[in-house]
């Protein structure tokens, strides 16, 4: 089945990019997710990327993938004390089923 | 309310104890989700209803029993459990294109339920 690995950690200084690393096996995954988790919180989408597409800007993220080497990746651009919290990624290759990475927890060092 | 909520946000029980866990969602979603986060393992799928049809069990133990009386109300029910099944459990729901076919699927989630076992 379908297996998604994630770094456990990140450190970043306050106002440096973070770029999270994730990579999945199944080639037929359909939608490719970032989830963000605060403390106390569940989990938020923060942005999906469709396999057909290499790229996907949203303001100050940037989704990045690589379909030939299932490798996703996820830049934060001038990150914040804010965005420190657990970053899941995940891919749905169809049907009710999504599968989640570990989590990495970004630290952001002011 | 908005969005999904969960009650109660800590629990803690014995073993022989029984108890239930309750999600609600006020979007309007057709799809709602049990999921158990560990410090050990990665988000785990538990069960998934789909129009109030469960269409994923995935060979969750039979101490834990899931309910979906409606598309807004899902509970897990629990007995007997073991202290290995303390844990954060999460619900989220998500609208759905059909009993199997699916968008994008976004997913909205609670903020848990923390449940320790004695």
């Amino acid at each position: 089945g379908e297996d998604v690995e994630q770094s456990l950690f990140l450190s970043v200084r306050e106002g440096d990019s973070s770029v999270i690393n994730c990579t999945y096996t199944d080639s037929s995954s359909t939608y490719l997710y970032w989830y963000k988790q605060e403390p106390g919180a569940g989990l938020q989408l923060l942005t999906y990327i469709f396999s057909n597409m290499d790229m996907k800007q949203d303001q100050r993220l940037t989704v990045l993938l690589n379909k030939k080497d299932k490798h996703l990746s996820l830049r934060i651009a001038d990150t914040q004390t804010g965005d420190s919290a657990i970053y899941f990624c995940a891919a749905n290759t169809g049907g009710f089923k999504t599968i989640f990475g570990a989590g990495t927890r970004l630290f952001v060092k002011a | 309310e908005t969005g999904v909520t969960q009650t109660p946000r800590h629990l803690v029980m014995g073993m022989t104890n029984k108890k239930s866990l309750k999600c609600e969602q006020h979007l309007g979603h057709n799809a709602m989700y049990w999921y158990k986060q560990s410090a050990k393992k990665p988000l785990e799928l538990m069960f998934v209803y789909s129009l109030e049809e469960r269409v994923e069990n995935n060979s969750v133990p039979s101490r834990f029993s899931p309910e979906c009386p409606n598309s807004s109300h899902l509970f897990l029910h629990l007995h007997t459990l073991q202290p290995e099944d303390s844990a954060l459990y999460l619900c989220a729901s998500s609208l759905a294109g059909g009993s199997r076919s699916i968008s994008y699927n976004e997913q909205f989630f609670g903020p848990g339920t923390r449940l320790t076992v004695l």
